[in-house]
């Protein structure tokens, strides 16, 4: 059964500062999505990961991927408070399958 | 066009009783996705449509609940005779069929069942 494993689950982190979260799949996926959740509130797309070696950038956001590691990353720099939120990556094996999230806090 | 649009947005219903959600998608979207996603997890996928056809229902997590899309365009997701464990947020999301751009998701529908 396909897995999508996000590390770190939970991340504190304090303005200014820079972090990388990490997404694992097990099964193989040419493509790879981004979403940010806001408490209470839907998902938002924030990038869309189609080839080895994808590399996007929004902002204070870069997202990469790599198919034969079968990892992506979501880099986070210079953080600021508004960037709290639950991060989700997903693969789609045919429909888009979700990992747990990472629940980011940037404390002032 | 105003994107993905669910509705009711909250729904309370006494346990035992059967409950309608109905997801209208981006027009031009042709595939629609329905997700279920508790607090603390991610979505989970239950079924999707291309057009009309129903093209993956396994997932549903019972045979309580069914979806339908008559004809193409909105959806429903029935739950029949809902259980306290069914309280959740009820997410639709909708795409073009190349999955190239990624779902488009509406706000959901937040089921209580007392």
């Amino acid at each position: 059964e396909l897995k999508v494993e996000q590390n770190p689950l939970f991340l504190s982190m304090q303005e200014g500062k820079n972090y990388t979260i990490y997404c694992n799949y097990s099964t193989t996926s040419d493509r790879l999505y981004w979403y940010r959740q806001d408490p209470g509130k839907s998902l938002e797309s924030l990038f869309v990961l189609l080839s080895n070696g994808a590399v996007k950038q929004e902002g204070r956001l870069m997202a990469s991927l790599d198919t034969k590691a079968r990892l992506s990353t979501l880099h986070i720099t210079a953080a600021v408070h508004d960037l709290s939120a639950t991060y989700f990556c997903a693969v789609d094996p045919g429909w888009v399958t979700f990992g747990e999230g990472t629940q980011l806090t940037v404390n002032p | 066009d105003t994107g993905v649009s669910q509705d009711p947005r909250h729904k309370i219903t006494k346990r035992g009783q059967n409950v309608t959600f109905r997801c209208d998608p981006i027009s031009e979207h042709n595939r629609l996705y329905w997700y279920r996603q508790t607090l603390g997890q991610g979505p989970e996928f239950l079924t999707y449509f291309q057009n009309e056809a129903q093209l993956e229902k396994s997932r549903l997590l019972s045979d309580r609940f069914s979806a339908e899309r008559p004809k193409g365009s909105f959806s429903t997701l029935e739950i029949q005779r809902t259980e306290q464990g069914d309280s959740a947020m009820y997410l639709c999301a909708s795409s073009f069929w190349d999955r190239g751009h990624g779902y488009t998701f509406g706000s959901g529908t937040r089921l209580t069942v007392v």
